[in-house]
């Protein structure tokens, strides 16, 4: 069973607060990271799809660092604001469990106006 | 472009009873995958079809199975419901297989409860 967590599980902060968070994996045989983000009442949406160490992705004020060799991902927000709040998560896949991602149960964001 | 659908979006089924999940993909996508999320869990990963081949599978019982049709819909039967089966089940398409490099779409889920 591959272990994927996500810290914290949540988070409050202010309209305007950067903010980031993690998601650490198994830095042995990766594959692919994703991150989505989930609204409430809403499908999952693909923020990002991570797959070489050291990849930096972007979009808008998000972004989303990798480590594959010490197994962990950083999503930063900045300048957060109410629509952000969400819960975001990470799914992992391995290159010996092909196919099937493996997610983490998320940090749910709360940015207060 | 239409995005991931599913019906129905809420069922209340009883014990001892069969369900079928439907997921309509975004057009032209081939791979559709099937995830459970029970409270307190994160998203598992129920199973995998792609050009109507079930390509990957989770750690769930025979009771959980599926289907993929020539247009590439896809259903999830649940025999046997129980009490815990009671969760929002999702379906998400991608557009060629090797879903673990690609982005995938969700569908807005099915809220099954199993009384």
């Amino acid at each position: 069973i591959l272990n994927v967590e996500q810290s914290p599980q949540s988070l409050h902060v202010q309209e305007g607060d950067s903010t980031n968070f993690t998601c650490s994996f198994p830095s042995s045989n990766f594959y692919a990271l994703h991150w989505y983000r989930w609204e409430t009442a809403k499908s999952p949406e693909a923020l990002f799809v991570m797959t070489l160490n050291g990849d930096e992705k972007k979009k808008g004020r998000i972004s989303a660092t990798l480590n594959t060799k010490e197994g962990y991902s950083y999503l930063y927000i900045k300048g957060s604001q109410p629509e952000d709040s969400a819960t975001y998560l990470c799914a992992f896949g391995s290159n010996t469990n092909a196919g099937k991602s493996t997610f983490g149960d998320g940090t749910t964001l709360t940015v207060k106006p | 472009k239409a995005g991931v659908t599913q019906t129905p979006r809420y069922l209340i089924k009883t014990r001892g009873q069969q369900v079928t999940l439907s997921c309509s993909p975004i057009s032209g996508h081939r791979s559709v995958s099937w995830y459970q999320q029970t409270p307190g869990q994160g998203l598992q990963f129920l199973f995998e079809y792609f050009s109507e081949t079930q390509r990957n599978k989770g750690n769930f019982p025979g009771r959980f199975s599926g289907r993929q049709f020539s247009n590439s819909r896809s259903e999830m039967n649940v025999s046997t419901l129980e009490l815990g089966d009671s969760a929002l089940y999702l379906c998400a398409s991608s557009l060629v297989g090797e879903t673990l490099y690609n982005e995938q779409f969700f569908g807005p889920g099915t809220r099954l409860t199993v009384l």
